[in-house]
């Protein structure tokens, strides 16, 4: 059965780092998403990506974050200085459409910033 | 601002007994209403979802109850079994692409 994965399964990294997370999408999917969920609390939106830019946003997802697709596979979160707060554990997802269809999340990359 | 809200934080439910997990939301646009099941370590799966056009969805021993005057939907797990213990989350969206998470459900299925 087709999933998504995501690497690395843990990253730590110092305040002020870049840190970029990898995602690999399910492959005939063309809608991909990030969330992230701190400990202890909800899932968050982020982000959502079609056709190479950004679709939907949240106020969470301000100008240290970008996300890519840097090949027919891959698809990236960059957090570009890490702070604190940013420790929680990221989940990539995708869909084959947009609009209600169903939303395929990876296992998640916990990122620890100390 | 917490647009979907969801208890209770934990539940416990013996064997063979109904789980039921409540959501209300705010926002009248929301018109889709997906409940979402984690297990540790895992991301989460889509268990079950609701349109606002029904007010009752079933899939084997799971249901969604969906009041759209109160604004309130909910899961019931009929028969619990260890197996379902997990924790589960609602959600609400508007554009069908972004979604609004509840705080989530850790379910405790007792042998």
């Amino acid at each position: 059965e087709p999933e998504v994965t995501q690497t690395p399964s843990h990253q730590v990294t110092q305040m002020g780092q870049e840190v970029i997370l990898r995602c690999v999408p399910i492959s005939n999917h063309l809608y991909f998403y990030w969330y992230r969920q701190i400990l202890g609390q909800k899932v968050e939106f982020l982000v959502s990506f079609y056709n190479n830019e950004i679709s939907e946003k949240s106020e969470i997802f301000d100008d240290q974050f970008s996300v890519e697709r840097p090949d027919g596979s891959n698809f990236t979160l960059k957090i570009r200085s890490t702070k604190l707060e940013d420790s929680a554990m990221y989940f990539c997802a995708s869909s084959v459409a947009s609009s209600y269809n169903e939303q395929f999340f990876g296992p998640g990359t916990r990122l620890t910033v100390l | 601002q917490q647009q979907v809200k969801q208890s209770p934080q934990s539940l416990i439910v013996q064997k063979g007994g109904i789980s039921i997990i409540n959501c209300a939301y705010e926002n009248t646009a929301f018109d889709y209403f997906p409940w979402y099941q984690q297990f540790p370590g895992k991301g989460p799966a889509l268990l079950i979802a609701i349109r606002p056009d029904v007010s009752e969805k079933k899939e084997g021993r799971f249901t969604i109850s969906f009041n759209k005057s109160a604004k309130q939907f909910s899961l019931h797990i009929m028969d619990s079994q260890p197996g379902d213990s997990a924790t589960y989350f609602c959600a609400a969206s508007d554009t069908g692409n972004q979604f609004y998470f509840g705080t989530g459900t850790s379910l405790t299925v007792i042998p």
